[in-house]
């Protein structure tokens, strides 16, 4: 597609439920990424995959996190047992691949902010 | 040590006025920069990449300084729409799998 897409771009959840995040990076982009962004804070990395190369998950928070990116496109961030701290905007980016000069650049998506009651 | 460090201002300008913002970043082996800008509530979006000799983009003009590892960018003749946050980046040569995000310098821009 013409940029990231991601879905829903708005949700929310009760305590202790499951969400799943959806992220559609730009098309021919082999390496996509997840970042978290709580109210007024910094973007924190989440989880990275390049290619078909084993993810680096070294930013998820807890077990109850997980990604998984399917046929090296779609990407799906999976919470389970939401608690009230996973509240934020879940923002995912693509670029043309981690390496190579000048495809280094992140597009982003226009996030999902996840609300848990 | 963070990686990157901004100063989170707030920084209140007057329309027309030229205003500075530097970045610190810790490791010298890092090998990309670049500037985004973020809108309230909305996703960050690339300004310009920051190259070694300095570059320029209309207004905007991004400085590296390897030697005392801070990248600047200097925006002249402030618009309202320059109002955002802006987000130094940097990208080790070491991991290019990593980004390393600043968390924010914000401009507000004042009629």
């Amino acid at each position: 597609g013409a940029g990231v897409s991601q879905s829903p771009s708005n949700k929310v959840t009760e305590k202790g439920k499951d969400v799943e995040l959806r992220c559609d990076p730009i098309s021919g982009h082999t390496a996509l990424y997840w970042y978290r962004q709580s109210l007024g804070q910094g973007l924190e990395f989440l989880i990275y995959f390049q290619g078909n190369s084993a993810p680096d998950k070294s930013g998820l928070p807890s077990d109850r996190f997980s990604a998984e990116r399917t046929g090296g496109s779609v990407s799906t961030l999976t919470i389970q047992r939401t608690q009230q701290e996973d509240s934020a905007v879940y923002l995912c980016a693509s670029s043309l691949g981690a390496g190579l000069t000048g495809a280094n650049v992140l597009t982003f998506g226009a996030g999902s902010r996840l609300t848990v009651l | 040590r963070k990686e990157v460090e901004q100063d989170p201002g707030p920084f209140n300008v007057p329309e027309g006025a030229t205003v500075a913002f530097n970045c610190t970043y810790s490791n010298s082996a890092s090998q990309s920069f670049f500037w985004y800008r973020q809108d309230c509530r909305k996703e960050p979006k690339l300004l310009m990449s920051v190259y070694s000799s300095g570059n320029e983009d209309g207004r905007f003009t991004a400085q590296l300084n390897r030697a005392s590892q801070y990248i600047s960018l200097l925006i002249r003749d402030s618009k309202l729409s320059d109002s955002a946050t802006y987000l130094c980046v940097v990208n080790p040569r070491y991991n290019f799998n990593k980004f390393y995000f600043g968390s924010g310098t914000k401009l507000n821009v004042k009629p």
